[in-house]
């Protein structure tokens, strides 16, 4: 069964980096891209970028250009996605997200993860 | 690029139907038929309810159902459940090649 697996929660300073991974499994890895999207407290989800783990492709929101780093390791059909220069605006959930190319929908979701940014 | 937006809240009794809308621009829901709608309850990721407009994912129930006129998209609830209270938010592609979501609606099953 397809499974989207995220690190646990993380607590950072300001102007800290954090780094958020998604393992998966169940599907060929490289055949979909990765999504990743926040969801702030009591706020709606945004979406933050995509890497197509095929090539390692990426395309982020204008928002997050220049402090926004998403990877991928094959051999462990895992992604990554780095935050730097965080606020307490980035204080959030994380979701990874599987798209199959070119359908622009998100048909499996990993579990989320946590990040509170505080001094 | 801004969000979509929908209404805060909507709630209706159980068996009743209930309508989401979720408006737009012509450089996202109206310029494309990729819109789609997740569901999430709380403390839990989005679930996919609705792509493309008005295409169900296996197992997801008819009684959710999607549409698109113009720069707006709407979501259908029919035949309300006390397990369909939860938070809903469309997406849609955009020109930018980039995607937005919606500003999410919060339904109550009276």
């Amino acid at each position: 069964q397809v499974q989207l697996v995220q690190s646990g929660a993380e607590v950072k300073k300001p102007g800290a980096s954090v780094k958020v991974s998604c393992e998966t499994s169940g599907y060929t890895f490289t055949n979909y891209y990765l999504q990743w999207v926040r969801q702030a407290p009591g706020q709606g989800l945004e979406w933050m970028g995509t890497i197509n783990p095929s090539h390692g492709t990426t395309n982020y929101a204008q928002k997050f250009q220049g402090r926004l780093t998403m990877t991928r390791d094959t051999s462990t059909s895992t992604v990554y996605m780095e935050l730097n220069s965080l606020t307490s605006e980035d204080t959030a959930v994380y979701y990874c997200a599987r798209e199959l190319p070119k359908t622009c929908f998100f048909d499996f979701w990993g579990q989320g993860t946590l990040v509170a940014v505080s001094s | 690029q801004s969000a979509l937006t929908q209404p805060a809240s909507v709630s209706g009794s159980p068996g009743q139907s209930i309508t989401i809308s979720c408006t737009g621009t012509s450089g996202d829901v109206g310029g494309y038929n990729y819109v789609s709608w997740y569901q999430q309850h709380p403390g839990k990721a989005p679930k996919l309810m609705i792509y493309d407009v008005s295409k169900r994912p296996s197992g997801v129930s008819n009684r959710f159902s999607g549409s698109k006129s113009g720069n707006s998209a709407s979501l259908t609830i029919s035949g309300l459940q006390a397990e369909d209270e939860a938070d809903y938010s469309c997406s849609s592609f955009t020109t930018s090649s980039t995607y937005v979501f919606g500003t999410g609606t919060k339904v109550t099953v009276l």
